[in-house]
């Protein structure tokens, strides 16, 4: 079974701070991939990224930054400079099923970011 | 085109009426998913249908009952719902292309239901 623990319910940060958004997860499967989904307050979840387990190249997108380690089961978030519209809650997820059809969803962390 | 639709935004019902909620897409995705999320959790998968195919039914009751009557439409028809099963409904796509990596979700803006 697969499981994806992150930690971290609330996080409070003052804009323009960075801020890290841990994302731990267990899996048996040498195949799996990891995503990092947002939901803003109008509740759409957008998908922000997808790493496979063979590639633990670290992802940069503008403020956004991906560590991927599989010696530490971790995928973080990183949001560098944070901006009121960051404000979110963010799941980390992970699948063992190349199709898509089973994402295992953490329980979310939420950003508030303040002016 | 890569949006995901859902009609209504909002739905409030009594425990004896049938409704719908509609998510369309058209992307070209030939699997399509409903989720459904309570208040500070994450997305529970409930149905998901792969070339208009269920395939996967994660023991949801049957006062819940998916319909996907072509590629880019997926009903979820309502029947006798208990107040505990008001929440958002999301509805979710992917390209379902085994084999040449994975295909990542996109999902719809959601259902708030609210069951009285």
């Amino acid at each position: 079974a697969q499981k994806v623990t992150q930690a971290q319910t609330e996080i409070s940060v003052v804009e323009k701070e960075d801020v890290t958004l841990d994302c731990v997860y267990e899996t048996r499967d040498t195949t799996y991939y990891l995503f990092w989904y947002k939901q803003p307050p109008s509740g759409e979840l957008v998908f922000l990224i997808r790493r496979n387990s063979f590639d633990e190249q670290n992802e940069i997108s503008g403020r956004y930054s991906w560590n991927f380690q599989k010696s530490t089961s971790s995928f973080n978030f990183t949001i560098t400079a944070s901006q009121v519209v960051d404000s979110a809650v963010y799941f980390c997820a992970l699948s063992v099923d190349n199709a898509g059809n089973m994402l295992t969803f953490g329980g979310g962390t939420r950003l508030m970011v303040k002016p | 085109d890569t949006e995901v639709t859902q009609t209504p935004k909002h739905l409030v019902m009594g425990m004896t009426n049938k409704k719908s909620l509609k998510c369309e897409q058209h992307m070209g995705h030939r699997a399509m998913y409903w989720y459904k999320q309570k208040a500070k959790k994450p997305p529970e998968l409930m149905f998901v249908y792969s070339y208009e195919k269920l395939s996967i039914n994660e023991s949801v009751p049957s006062r819940f009952s998916p319909e996907c009557p072509n590629s880019s439409l997926l009903n979820l028809h309502l029947h006798a719902l208990q107040p505990e099963d008001s929440a958002l409904y999301l509805c979710a796509s992917s390209q379902h292309t085994q084999g040449a990596g994975y295909n990542e979700q996109f999902f719809g803006p959601g259902t708030r239901l609210t069951v009285l």
